[in-house]
């Protein structure tokens, strides 16, 4: 199995911020990395997948980048409707996602 | 425009078989564009793929769950099911129907890009 970790946990941030959050892979998976943006009570919805490449629709202040078995998503300036939950899935051996990183109001 | 929608009972008892099933509307499984999948979330917890099945039957199971899962596909109702058997109460999560890419070399993206809304599973006696 790919385990999947998620740094921080947790992230107190403000509108207008730029946030970083970090994906790990137990081993290499290229590129084979999506995120998705999770809110409570709602299905997850995908934002990034080939570690960089933009889902349609989602808006440009979010990015992704890495290979190999390090990967960041960065959001450019915090919105309020960024507030949320966000999780990294691996899909270089089957699928399996990271525990989350909930980015919260400071 | 496609949409999922997962359907069955909200509380199975332990030992029993979790029964639910995802319909699609506005799009047709059989049309071989995607794979079907289903994903489960523990109450406060992270995501776990559970397997996929394809319109021709095709299916791939998550290796911790293999041997307490079958997804299965009618193309006729335009609908996939999971069944879970032997449940317990780490078997209590949303479980959601969602679907990934499917390419015409055989491959699929691995991600997903439409889901269901999620239905809650308490398994309780």
């Amino acid at each position: 199995d790919i385990q999947m970790t998620q740094s921080p946990s947790t992230l107190s941030a403000s509108v207008g911020d730029r946030v970083t959050i970090t994906c790990r892979a137990s081993q290499s998976i290229s590129s084979w990395l999506a995120w998705y943006q999770q809110k409570p009570g709602k299905a997850p919805k995908l934002l990034i997948y080939k570690a960089s490449s933009l889902e349609s629709g989602v808006p440009s202040r979010f990015s992704g980048s890495g290979s190999g078995t390090e990967f960041t998503l960065t959001i450019s300036s915090l919105q309020p409707d960024d507030f949320a939950t966000y999780y990294c899935q691996q899909y270089n051996s089957y699928a399996t996602f990271g525990p989350g990183t909930k980015v919260d109001i400071k | 425009q496609v949409q999922l929608q997962e359907s069955g009972p909200g509380l199975v008892k332990p030992s029993q078989t979790l029964s639910l099933t995802c319909t699609v509307s506005g799009g047709s499984i059989s049309s071989g564009d995607y794979y079907w999948s289903w994903i489960r979330q523990p109450p406060g917890k992270g995501l776990e793929w559970i397997g996929y099945i394809y319109y021709s039957g095709s299916t791939y199971y998550n290796p911790s769950l293999k041997s307490r899962v079958t997804i299965s596909v009618d193309t006729s109702k335009n609908q996939f099911s999971l069944k879970l058997s032997s449940v317990t109460a780490a078997d209590t999560a949303v479980y959601y129907c969602a679907r990934d890419g499917a390419h015409s070399s055989g491959y699929h993206n691995w991600y997903f890009d439409l889901w269901g809304r999620g239905t809650l599973v308490t398994v309780s006696s």
